[in-house]
């Protein structure tokens, strides 16, 4: 069945730091692909999205872009904030099921001064 | 705005006893909410697709007569653990999908614990 797989944490940067979460997929068909990203206490966010190959979402200085070839989706930010702290979490959406959301299993980032 | 609140964030109960998670959509009308289910380390894993004025549809592998679902307006769904067990406590996580969208709004999550 379809699947999401991300890289395990906690992920620990400084400040200002580069930052890449992995994730990949495997699903029939062509998914759609997100980034949802949770705060200390509250609900899940959507982060940015992807609907088709090559497509980059983007949002908050956050990129990811669909990779059919390599079935990757990984997220990137150039500088990250003390504020990026949280959980990230990466899904896809069926394309024959248009409701369900299918997880990965959360990546934590801490980022410190 | 598309705020979701879960209600209870946390509960403790005994086994055997029931316990009633409430969901509610406060700023919007969400005919179709989901139930997730979430074990330390693990993915959100959906339980059920929650309808308003319609019964709910479970995933494979969840017992529909232990987590009852009861989506009676179209701004609140429940979900009722039955006879709860040490085997059932979890962090469980609802979303309401607007109308006509694809979006999900996810709650805060409640986080249950049976002893």
């Amino acid at each position: 069945g379809d699947s999401v797989t991300q890289m395990e944490g906690p992920v620990t940067l400084s400040e200002e730091a580069f930052l890449t979460i992995n994730c990949t997929y495997t699903a029939t068909g062509y998914p759609s692909l997100f980034w949802y990203v949770q705060y200390p206490g509250e609900g899940l966010q959507l982060l940015l999205k992807a609907t088709k190959a090559d497509d980059k979402g983007s949002n908050k200085g956050f990129e990811a872009t669909y990779r059919k070839e390599t079935t990757s989706f990984h997220l990137e930010k150039g500088s990250v904030q003390v504020s990026d702290s949280a959980v990230y979490f990466c899904a896809l959406r069926p394309r024959e099921v248009t409701d369900k959301l299918i997880f990965g299993t959360g990546t934590r980032l801490q980022v410190f001064p | 705005g598309a705020v979701v609140s879960q209600h209870p964030s946390w509960v403790i109960c005994k086994s055997g006893t029931s316990v009633k998670i409430e969901c509610r959509s406060l700023d919007f009308q969400a005919t179709t909410m989901f139930w997730y289910r979430q074990f330390p380390k693990q993915s959100l894993m959906l339980m059920a697709t929650s309808n308003e004025g319609s019964k709910a549809t479970y995933e494979q592998g969840v017992e529909k007569d232990k987590f009852l679902i009861n989506h009676a307006s179209l701004t609140l769904s429940t979900l009722t653990v039955t006879s709860a067990h040490p085997e059932d406590s979890s962090f469980y996580i609802c979303s309401a999908k607007l109308d006509l969208s694809y979006e999900q709004y996810f709650g805060p999550g409640t986080r249950l614990t049976v002893t």
